[in-house]
């Protein structure tokens, strides 16, 4: 069974950057079948998607954030990650990693998540 | 960017009664490659992530409950719980992966009445 689980500091000051990274377990990031997706959630908000990774480091981004993230994909530690530029406090958010089903067959569901966490962005 | 609408914003439904959410997408998500409708309904309860029900529209994913069924084509799309269950209370999002950016409803909270 695939879990994902993410890491990261909790807590950030404005200017800064956040770096944060999901572990996969129980599945290969290097499967040619699934793309590597980060969502967000402010705290009693809706959900943003931000972006995403193939197995080949083809990135994909949400326009509204695509200047300020970075998404990463490190075979050999089995991990992917986000990088965050220039945050303020609108950045405050549950953040989650999720996988994409297999995009071979259509399946492009988030059918996978990590149970997410809170970056706060205060001074 | 598509945009996508739920209504309502939130629904009280008797235990046992059936809860019905609806979501338009600003552009159709039908994939004509494989007839299929790049749209999913999850279910996020306090304090954890979001966890997918349907997707292609009308599929059920393993392990969910046959009173979660979903409906529709196109533009207009319907999420039922046929049978409100007290386990039931969350609040429900479709989102389409038809195009980027993936984008999701505003959320649909589900309540006991």
């Amino acid at each position: 069974q695939v879990q994902l689980q993410e890491s990261g500091p909790g807590l950030l000051r404005p200017s800064e950057t956040l770096s944060l990274t999901c572990t996969v377990s129980g599945g290969s990031v290097n499967s040619n079948s699934y793309y590597w997706n980060w969502i967000r959630q402010p705290p009693g908000e809706g959900l943003e998607w931000i972006g995403g990774v193939s197995y080949s480091r083809t990135t994909f981004y949400n326009p509204s954030l695509q200047s300020r993230v970075t998404i990463s994909l490190d075979t050999s530690t089995n991990r992917f990650s986000l990088k965050v530029r220039s945050l303020t406090a609108a950045d405050t958010a549950v953040y989650y990693c999720a996988r994409e089903g297999d995009f071979w067959t259509g399946h492009r569901h988030l059918d996978h998540w990590g149970q997410g966490t809170l970056v706060t962005v205060s001074s | 960017d598509i945009v996508m609408t739920q209504s309502p914003d939130s629904l009280a439904v008797s235990l046992g009664e059936r809860a019905t959410i609806t979501c338009k997408s600003s552009e159709s998500v039908f994939y004509s490659a494989i007839s299929k409708n790049y749209l999913g309904w999850y279910q996020q309860k306090p304090g954890q992530p979001p966890k997918v029900l349907i997707y292609w529209a009308s599929t059920r994913e393993s392990g969910v409950p046959d009173r979660f069924s979903g409906s529709g084509s196109g533009t207009d799309f319907t999420l039922t719980i046929s049978s409100l269950q007290a386990e039931d209370v969350a609040v429900y999002f479709c989102q389409q992966y038809y195009s980027y950016p993936w984008t999701f409803g505003q959320g649909t909270k589900v309540e006991i009445k």
